[in-house]
């Protein structure tokens, strides 16, 4: 069975940086895309951005694009979201989760538990 | 970007009735459209991939339909587990991919 393991809840201060991430396992981690999707309470999911582990091939939301950057490490099969400045309207519950297939256009179809993110002064 | 108009935002129903929920998208995405199921505290689970198929372990009461720029996604015979919030994404290959705003179905 596909597993997504993410790291745990994260507390910061607007301005601080910030990396997560998402241990893949039980599937080949480089043939399928993997990305990550916010859940704002009240807001809905929004879709972040993904990556192809196999060479780092990426796309951003453009709401994301400049804030965020998603990367890979093939050797531990874990992807990583980060941040270099964070803001208030970062906080959210980000999930990772995978492509169904080994191809760009598909659905997520196995997902992280989620790792809430809570930027506050 | 593709932007995709999900509604209605919120609908109430009862066990045993029949939903529909629609998702109409700002361009031609064909077919590559998945639905999610969303609850408090989980992560989504995915429902319907390619507009119309019914991923593995899914009950046989939800069901997709469309293509191009409408789609619609309906629960016959709705059970207590089926409260939830439900999203369409649209994941074209030229495109950014993108949720809908969430359909809220309550009792």
């Amino acid at each position: 069975e596909v597993q997504l393991v993410q790291s745990g809840a994260q507390v910061k201060k607007p301005g601080e940086s910030l990396k997560i991430s998402c241990k893949a396992s039980e599937y080949s981690f480089t043939s399928h895309w993997i990305g990550w999707v916010r859940h704002v309470p009240g807001k809905g999911l929004e879709w972040v951005g993904i990556i192809f582990p196999r060479d780092s091939d990426n796309r951003y939301s453009r709401s994301f694009d400049g804030r965020v950057t998603i990367s890979v490490d093939k050797s531990v099969n874990t992807a990583y979201l980060q941040w270099g400045s964070l803001r208030a309207s970062d906080s959210g519950l980000y999930y990772c989760a995978r492509h169904r297939a080994p191809r760009l256009e598909e659905a997520f179809d196995s997902w992280g538990q989620g790792t809430l993110i809570t930027v506050s002064s | 970007d593709i932007q995709m108009t999900q509604f209605p935002s919120t609908l109430s129903a009862s066990v045993g009735d029949r939903i529909t929920i629609t998702c109409r998208a700002s361009q031609n995405i064909d077919k590559s459209l998945a639905w999610y199921q969303h609850k408090p505290g989980k992560a989504p689970k995915l429902l319907i991939y390619k507009a119309s198929n019914l991923e593995s372990g899914v009950p046989s009461r939800f069901s997709g339909s469309g293509s191009g720029t409408e789609f619609t996604l309906t629960i016959s015979g709705l059970q207590p587990d089926d409260f939830a919030t439900y999203y369409c994404q649209q994941y074209e290959s030229y495109s950014l991919h993108t949720f809908g705003q969430g359909s809220k179905l309550e009792i």
